[in-house]
């Protein structure tokens, strides 16, 4: 069965720790996204990542770090720098193509892995 | 930046009535997609509008796309308590730097009362 993989699901940091939260798809999606999303505040984008070891800033990526060093995987780094970091984190990936018509290119998330630091 | 509006952020109605939600983009997009996200879930693909003016059904759910390719919007007609969840649209941009940025609005939370 194809998807997207999360985890952990629950997470729980002291102030000032690093956190790394995976992300595993074996969809064979070329481009994978990470979102934060807060309570009445939606999902606000923090990297994307088009193909592997390439990767560019969301709207919120101070405090967060990424790598795409396979096509499968993209993890996110919620560092001690972030300030504010408990929320609730999903990945997402979308396969490629010329993205105005491409019928596939819409995304296909994980469960989300929920952070909270102490 | 690329800015997605969604309006309005909660809606309560009553079995039977109608809803809808409206989203606004700063700037051109290159598509418009919509997701459900039930209470503790996360978000489900439920349309993808490409063209100008372009309307699409899916059963009560009624989903149209801007002539200018900057609006949106979603209609449920006859709302059912599994209507229950947050309805997002996501913009997607396909110019210059922003190629691939997928920006979503900052959802509306219907609730449907029996």
């Amino acid at each position: 069965d194809g998807g997207i993989t999360q985890s952990p699901k629950y997470l729980f940091r002291k102030e000032g720790q690093n956190v790394t939260l995976s992300c595993e798809q074996n969809l064979n999606h070329d481009a994978m996204y990470w979102y934060r999303q807060d309570p009445g505040q939606g999902l606000r984008l923090i990297y994307y990542s088009q193909i592997v070891n390439d990767f560019q800033k969301g709207d919120i990526a101070e405090g967060y770090s990424v790598s795409r060093e396979k096509k499968e995987s993209f993890p996110l780094t919620v560092t001690s720098a972030q300030k504010n970091p408990t929320a609730f984190y999903l990945c997402a990936s979308r396969s490629s193509g010329y993205l105005a018509l491409s019928g596939a290119n819409v995304l296909t998330f994980g469960a989300g892995s929920r952070l909270t630091v102490l | 930046g690329q800015q997605v509006m969604q309006i309005p952020q909660y809606q309560h109605v009553q079995e039977g009535e109608d809803f809808t939600t409206y989203c606004n983009s700063s700037t051109t997009l290159s598509n418009i997609q919509w997701y459900k996200q039930r209470p503790g879930g996360h978000p489900v693909f439920l349309i993808q509008l490409v063209k100008s003016g372009e309307v699409k059904k899916q059963k009560r759910l009624t989903f149209q796309f801007g002539e200018a390719k900057k609006n949106s919007s979603l209609h449920i007609t006859a709302t059912q308590t599994t209507d229950v969840g947050t309805y997002f649209c996501a913009g997607l941009y396909a110019g210059g730097t922003s190629y691939g940025k997928l920006t979503f609005g900052q959802g509306t939370i219907l609730t449907v009362h029996p």
